[in-house]
């Protein structure tokens, strides 16, 4: 069956770094886009960004732009999400999902998510 | 970016009654390019419907979605006790991808 197994998170100091990591298993990655999403406590979602297939294209909300690099490794059915220069409102579960549709991008919604990492941004 | 606005924000009903929830976008989503989502506590989210309203695979047909252009709603015809739960429209017409703040559909 199809998996995502976030790992990663935990408690980081403002302006800090933290690599996320989403495991897959069950499907053929290398033939899907996958998404990262998070939620801050209590709050709603927020689509945070997005890389294709084969890790040519990559999309991402305004606020984490030139701080966060979305990367896959097909060969280790594993995408990254790099968070540089880290701030409190970054704080949130973190959820890697699967963009529906195979070879597509950008196109579909999300079929498969995982249980979510942990970020803590604090002083 | 689009933004989606949801109402209403809680929905208060019994088991087996109806329940209907909008979501309105602030720009016309093309080819209806959008999903419904139920998130249960401490749960991640679960697609209901996409196109507006297609099943997700093993959804009760008690789940059902409507709308084009800026105007959805998802109706769940008969709600059963695992419905209770906060529901979430989401567009992926167009980037950055947005979600709703949510309906909380709850026991009165």
């Amino acid at each position: 069956q199809v998996q995502l197994v976030e790992s990663g998170g935990g408690v980081v100091q403002p302006g800090r770094s933290l690599r996320l990591s989403c495991g897959a298993s069950g499907f053929t990655f290398s033939t899907y886009a996958i998404h990262w999403v998070r939620q801050s406590p209590g709050k709603g979602l927020e689509w945070v960004a997005v890389i294709s297939n084969d890790g040519g294209n990559t999309y991402y909300v305004d606020s984490v732009k030139g701080r966060f690099s979305i990367s896959r490794d097909n060969s280790k059915n594993t995408v990254y999400l790099q968070m540089d220069s880290l701030r409190l409102d970054d704080t949130a579960l973190y959820y890697c999902a699967r963009e529906m549709d195979p070879w597509g991008f950008g196109e579909d919604t999300l079929d498969y998510w995982g249980q979510g990492t942990p970020v803590t941004v604090s002083s | 970016e689009i933004v989606l606005t949801q109402s209403p924000g809680t929905l208060s009903l019994s088991p087996g009654e109806r329940a209907t929830l909008s979501c309105r976008a602030s720009e016309i989503i093309r080819s209806g390019f959008l999903a419904w989502f139920q998130q249960k506590p401490g749960q991640a989210p679960r697609l209901l419907l996409y196109g507006a309203s297609i099943r997700s695979t093993g959804i009760p047909n008690r789940f059902s979605g409507s709308g084009s252009g800026t105007d959805f709603s998802l109706t769940i015809s008969r709600l059963e006790p695992e419905d209770f739960a906060v529901y979430y429209c989401q567009q992926y017409d167009s980037s950055p991808w947005t979600f709703g703040p949510g309906t909380k559909v709850e026991i009165k």
